[in-house]
């Protein structure tokens, strides 16, 4: 089966970091390309981040740049994104999603950033 | 002026259609781009249903119904996503996407409600 399972998730005060995780099985994932999408409680899906199969190109959104980094690990079917200088605003939850169509998505990991 | 604009719901009956509209911003051209679309259901992650740039360009998801389709209005520079013969499972969020400038762009999304 086609999977992607995000972990990684969790609650911390603002300015805190945190690391994500998207673990692919069920196709082969280093020729993907991947995505990081969220979508805070309530509201629309917001793209954060995108890297090519061979990381060679990474994409962010403005409202994470410089504190957002995407990066992939191919020998273990792994997605990450680590997250530095939390804010409020980046409360949500964070998908990953396969390839530049968004065809397969996972179930989601939940970040809270609260004092 | 956001890049992509959906209406923020719709209502239509049980075996009628449902067209729902993506309008791009003045000076994207609908022509250029591929439209991707994703339904979304309470509680679940978003799900790939189609893309469309042109009748010789279209994919649908794997899965998906035929009774989804996507075309274009070119005079109202808007993707379109049509879905026929309604059904209450049809009843979810509905987001429209593309890729601009080395960026994805996701609509504010549509909610459908079928009654």
């Amino acid at each position: 089966e086609v999977q992607l399972v995000e972990s990684g998730g969790g609650l911390l005060q603002p300015g805190g970091s945190l690391r994500l995780s998207c673990a692919a099985s069920g196709f082969t994932f280093s020729s993907y390309n991947v995505n990081w999408v969220r979508q805070a409680p309530g509201k629309g899906l917001e793209w954060v981040s995108f890297i090519s199969s061979s990381s060679s190109i990474i994409y962010y959104a403005d409202s994470v740049k410089g504190r957002f980094t995407i990066s992939r690990d191919n020998a273990k079917n792994s997605l990450y994104l680590q997250m530095n200088s939390l804010r409020d605003e980046d409360t949500a939850v964070y998908y990953c999603a396969r390839a530049s169509d968004f065809d397969i998505w996972g179930q989601g990991t939940m970040v809270t950033v609260s004092s | 002026q956001a890049v992509l604009t959906q209406p923020s719901s719709l209502s239509a009956s049980p075996g009628a259609s449902a067209s729902l509209t993506c309008t791009l911003r003045s000076g994207i051209n609908v022509d250029t781009y591929r439209i991707y679309w994703y339904q979304q259901k309470p509680g679940s992650p978003p799900q790939y249903l189609l893309r469309y740039k042109s009748d010789s360009d279209k994919q649908q998801g794997s899965g998906v119904p035929s009774r989804f389709s996507g075309s274009k209005d070119a005079s109202a520079n808007a993707g379109i996503l049509l879905i026929s013969g309604l059904q209450s499972e049809d009843e979810a969020d509905y987001y429209c996407m593309i890729w601009h400038s080395n960026a994805v762009v996701f609509g504010g999304g549509t909610k459908l409600t079928v009654l």
